[in-house]
C-alpha cells in the first residue's frame, strides 16, 4: 500500500539554526499535506501541495513538492522555540486513506 | 466553539474493562475518523465513516467498535482493554471522503484522548 518515508526522525537545533524535514514516496503522489503537532497537542494542518515543483511559503516555513511529485520538504529558516513539535507529511492513497509519515520531532534549544 | 471535540481527554483504566470515547464535530463535515497515535508518535488510521456509513476499517481488533449515530458524531467503544491499547486516540473530520477527489481534503483533529491501561 501507499507509504511515505519521512526523515529524520528527530532533529535538535540551536535557536536561529535552520531545519528541514523530507518525505519520500516510491510512487507518484497526487498531492501532499503537511501537519504540525505541538507537544501534548493534536496535528494541525499547515499546507497542501498539488503541482509538480510547487513551492509555497508561510513566513519562515518553505514547502516544496518535487518535480516528479515523489518527494516533498519542509524547511524552517531561523528556528524559534515556538517551532518545537512534530512535523508530519501525509498523502492520500487510492482507497481514500490519509497516510501519515513517521514524523520529524523538532526540538529547539534557546 | 471547538470544531472537533472528544471526551474524555484522559482515561486511566484497568485491563479487561470496557470504555468509550465520544466525538462530535460542528464543522458540517461528512466524514469522520479515528486515528491512533502510539508512543513513537506514529499516526495510524483506524476507522472512517462517511455520512454514518463505515468506509474504512483498518486491521483493528474487533474489540474496537465505532458507532456513528449521525454524521456529526463518531464514538469509539473498546471492549476488554489490553495494555497495548494504551495510546492517544484522535477523532478527526473532513469535508468529504476522498476516494474520488484527487485533490484531497484537510483533516481537522480533535484534541485527543489519552488512554492508559494499567
Amino acid at each position: 500500500g501507499q507509504q511515505v518515508m519521512q526523515i529524520p526522525q528527530y532533529q535538535h537545533v540551536q535557536e536561529g539554526e535552520d531545519f528541514t524535514t523530507y518525505c519520500n514516496s516510491s510512487t507518484t503522489l497526487s498531492n501532499i499535506q503537511w501537519y504540525k503537532q505541538r507537544p501534548g497537542g493534536h496535528p494541525v494542518f499547515l499546507i497542501q501541495l498539488v503541482k509538480s515543483g510547487e513551492v509555497k511559503k508561510q513566513k519562515r516555513l518553505t514547502f516544496q513538492f518535487g518535480e516528479a511529485k515523489k518527494n516533498s520538504s519542509l524547511h524552517i529558516t531561523a528556528t524559534q522555540t515556538t517551532d518545537v513539535g512534530t512535523y508530519f507529511c501525509a498523502v492520500y492513497n487510492q482507497g481514500g486513506k490519509l497516510i501519515f509519515g513517521q514524523g520529524t520531532e523538532l526540538s529547539v534549544k534557546p | 466553539d471547538t470544531a472537533v471535540s472528544q471526551t474524555p481527554k484522559y482515561l486511566v483504566t484497568q485491563m479487561g474493562n470496557d470504555k468509550s470515547i465520544k466525538c462530535e464535530q460542528n464543522l458540517g463535515h461528512d466524514t469522520m475518523y479515528w486515528y491512533k497515535q502510539d508512543s513513537k508518535k506514529f499516526l495510524k488510521i483506524m476507522f472512517s465513516y462517511n455520512n454514518k456509513e463505515l468506509i474504512i476499517n483498518e486491521t483493528v481488533p474487533n474489540r474496537f467498535s465505532p458507532k456513528s449515530p449521525d454524521k456529526a458524531h463518531l464514538n469509539l467503544h473498546i471492549n476488554s482493554l489490553e495494555l497495548g491499547d494504551s495510546a492517544v486516540y484522535f477523532c478527526a473530520s473532513s469535508q468529504d471522503a476522498t476516494g474520488a477527489r484527487p485533490l484531497g481534503n484537510t483533516i481537522y483533529f480533535g484534541e485527543g484522548s489519552w488512554l492508559t491501561v494499567v
